[in-house]
């Protein structure tokens, strides 16, 4: 069972402001990710990480960056926040790139950009 | 054509019936699918995957997959109110970097 730690739960921030979503996991899973999802929509994947230093975007264009410097460490980082990134970040893992290999998600942290 | 189609729902089933939960996939190459239970607010969690043609039995819970018509399903006998989420259908290609890709999900509604 993967434990996935993303910090902070709830954020309410300013236009403008400089922002970045921490993602932390103990399993030692070499891949990572970032989902997007706003309330009863569905998930879009915006940046994706298969070990150290390897970072791509996902599916959905995102003005976000990550960086992964560590295996356990996927932190996505906002330079400008505005209104049109309020939503729900969802960091995820993977043990293997595998049939059977699952996604293990952790809580989340739910962005408002006044 | 979305790669991965469910229907939003609501689906609404009373407590203690069969609630029956589709999903349909567009690339042949999908080798697996993964269904996940979201509560409102909160993150995926896991409920079980399939990859071989049948069924799958965890619990109250029963994965259907048919290659052929590319159709998956998620049965749960003797829903219970606690069963009220949304469920997400993800297919897994190699062939597409092996991501995940997710449906938009079924809302599901247990009614005591």
């Amino acid at each position: 069972e993967a434990d996935i730690y993303q910090t902070p739960r709830y954020l309410v921030i300013g236009t403008g402001k400089k922002i970045t979503l921490e993602c932390s996991q103990t399993m030692g899973h070499d891949k990572m990710y970032w989902y997007q999802q706003d309330p009863g929509m569905e998930l879009h994947l915006i940046h994706y990480s298969y070990g150290v230093n390897s970072t791509e975007k996902g599916d959905l264009s995102s003005e976000s960056t990550v960086s992964r410097i560590r295996t356990e460490h996927f932190p996505l980082t906002l330079e400008s926040a505005r209104p049109s990134h309020t939503s729900q970040y969802l960091c995820a893992t993977r043990d293997r790139d595998s049939y059977n290999s699952p996604l293990h998600f952790g809580n989340g942290t739910r962005l408002t950009v006044t | 054509q979305k790669e991965v189609e469910q229907n939003s729902g609501p689906l609404s089933v009373p407590e203690g019936a069969i609630a029956s939960l589709n999903c349909t996939y567009s690339d042949r190459g999908s080798q697996s699918f993964f269904w996940y239970r979201q509560y409102s607010g909160k993150s995926p969690e896991l409920i079980m995957f399939i990859y071989s043609n049948g069924d799958k039995e965890d619990g109250r819970f029963t994965a259907q997959l048919n290659k052929a018509s590319q159709y998956v399903s998620l049965l749960i006998r003797d829903s219970q109110p606690s069963d009220s989420a949304t469920y997400l259908c993800a297919a897994y290609n190699y062939n597409q970097g092996g991501k995940l890709i997710f449906g938009q999900g079924t809302e599901l509604s247990v009614k005591p």
